[in-house]
């Protein structure tokens, strides 16, 4: 159980369109997701905590105009890329949190969408 | 920010145990330990976590010292699939801060 899926697993885009990621928790209802970015050789650095039905948080230096965070069910959390530029390109990992009281605070995480923008 | 250090890189030869140092001291209270590893290029996956007692599943086991400053994992047969990223987390609530993590290759 606790399996977190996240689709596309790898997009290509061209620079200045915008690319959408899926998370969803499959076997279970994920109050909070977070995604996170990773660059070549460095650690998971996290963007931003999503809450279904409000507003997503996000961490110092993330702009929330580009990354775009909805997590509108209980299950599906998406993360938009507006405007991707090549520095943009990355492996973007999100998780999901079970409810209160599974496993002490353990995040899934999902398999991480790797984005490339030409 | 991360609240824990680690060694940037380990080796272990394949069968033996493979112990990896965390230090994180200044934890609270009530703050979990967790560890989680990443295989190249996939997302992390759990491996244990503890609070005060020393834990074992059947992945691994973790020794946290009694002050909890600090903390171990043990392998205790490496595979050449525990080649990985091993990151040593501490909880202050929510979100996960991941440090630069252990690179561990298993040798065979």
């Amino acid at each position: 159980g606790a399996v977190v899926s996240q689709h596309p697993s790898w997009v290509i885009c061209k620079s200045g369109t915008s690319v959408k990621i899926e998370c969803r928790s499959l076997d279970f209802q994920a109050t909070t997701m977070f995604w996170y970015r990773q660059f070549p050789k460095q650690s998971l650095m996290l963007m931003a905590t999503s809450n279904e039905g409000s507003k997503a948080t996000y961490e110092q230096g993330v702009e929330k105009d580009k990354f775009l965070i909805n997590h509108a069910s209980l299950t599906l959390s998406t993360l938009t890329v507006t405007s991707a530029h090549p520095e943009d390109s990355s492996f973007y990992i999100c998780s999901a949190k079970p409810p209160t009281g599974y496993r002490g605070d353990e995040q899934f995480f999902g398999p991480g969408t790797r984005l490339t923008v030409l | 920010d991360a609240k824990t250090t680690q060694p940037t890189s380990m080796d272990c030869a394949e069968g033996r145990a493979a112990n990896l140092p965390c230090n994180h001291s200044t934890i609270s209270g009530n703050e979990y330990v967790y560890w989680y590893r990443q295989i190249h290029s996939q997302g992390p996956q759990y491996i244990i976590h503890g609070l005060k007692n020393n834990e074992t599943n059947e992945m691994a086991s973790l020794i946290i010292t009694e002050d909890r400053k600090s903390s171990t994992l043990i392998l205790p047969h490496a595979t050449l699939r525990d080649t990985a990223v091993y990151y040593c987390i501490v909880i202050p609530g929510n979100q996960f801060y991941f440090g630069t993590g252990t690179s561990l290759t298993v040798i065979p």
